[in-house]
């Protein structure tokens, strides 16, 4: 399975500010996903990071809140922009070599906002 | 819309005692998952169940896949300290790329 690493790990922020979460991979991987878990609560998809295209984003999650970067098969950035407490969570990478295969996911940025 | 329930919720076990999880899921699926999640860590894929009747072993966990009941089951064999942690399920339609997970299983084995 691939080694992944996420930048920062975790970090406290004041509200209105951005953070730019950094997702780095050992190899080359087609698809590329971003996840938020709430403490003690499952994983909710964010969206979908192909590189060479738009992100794909689920019902709830917008462009304008969570701009993601996927400029090559290594490396995505995921940014949470204008902080509120409620953006307060884990966010969590993971990969995957095609549709359908495993994902494996990244260690996960811990953020407070305050 | 996919839904995905797991259950129980919270599972607390004495050592060397069996018991199950389940996982039911709302529409027909293309792929079932699951993984574990040790406090403070990320997910670990345990298995991944592919068509009806599938059974995947490791160590005292076995999976099972039932695509016509819409069920999965994680069986826990003689349960042991080291099996504490969270447990999900998720299921994956492949049209839409659509995965969810479930709640998560908090499994806590005492000796």
């Amino acid at each position: 399975s691939a080694v992944i690493s996420q930048k920062p790990s975790r970090d406290i922020c004041q509200r209105g500010t951005s953070l730019t979460i950094q997702c780095q991979v050992d190899s080359q991987v087609t698809m590329m996903f971003w996840y938020r878990q709430q403490p003690g609560q499952s994983l909710t998809l964010i969206a979908t990071a192909n590189q060479g295209s738009e992100a794909t984003y689920e019902s709830g999650f917008v462009i304008d809140k969570f701009p993601i970067s996927r400029p090559n098969l290594t490396f995505s950035t995921l940014t949470v922009s204008n902080m509120s407490p409620e953006d307060s969570s884990i966010y969590l990478c993971s990969v995957a070599s095609g549709v359908g295969e495993t994902q494996y996911f990244g260690p996960g940025t811990r953020l407070l906002v305050l | 819309e996919l839904k995905v329930e797991q259950n129980p919720l919270f599972l607390s076990m004495q050592e060397g005692k069996n018991y199950t999880i389940y996982c039911n899921y709302s529409t027909t699926s293309d792929r079932l998952y699951w993984y574990r999640q040790d406090p403070g860590k990320s997910l670990e894929s345990l298995f991944v169940l592919l068509s009806n009747g599938a059974v995947k072993q490791e160590g005292r966990l076995m999976a099972s896949l039932d695509t016509k009941a819409r069920l999965s089951t994680l069986h826990i064999t003689a349960a042991v300290h080291d099996l504490s942690a969270t447990y999900f399920c998720a299921v994956l339609r492949y049209n839409n790329n659509d995965m969810r997970f479930g709640a998560g299983t908090r499994l806590t084995v005492k000796p």
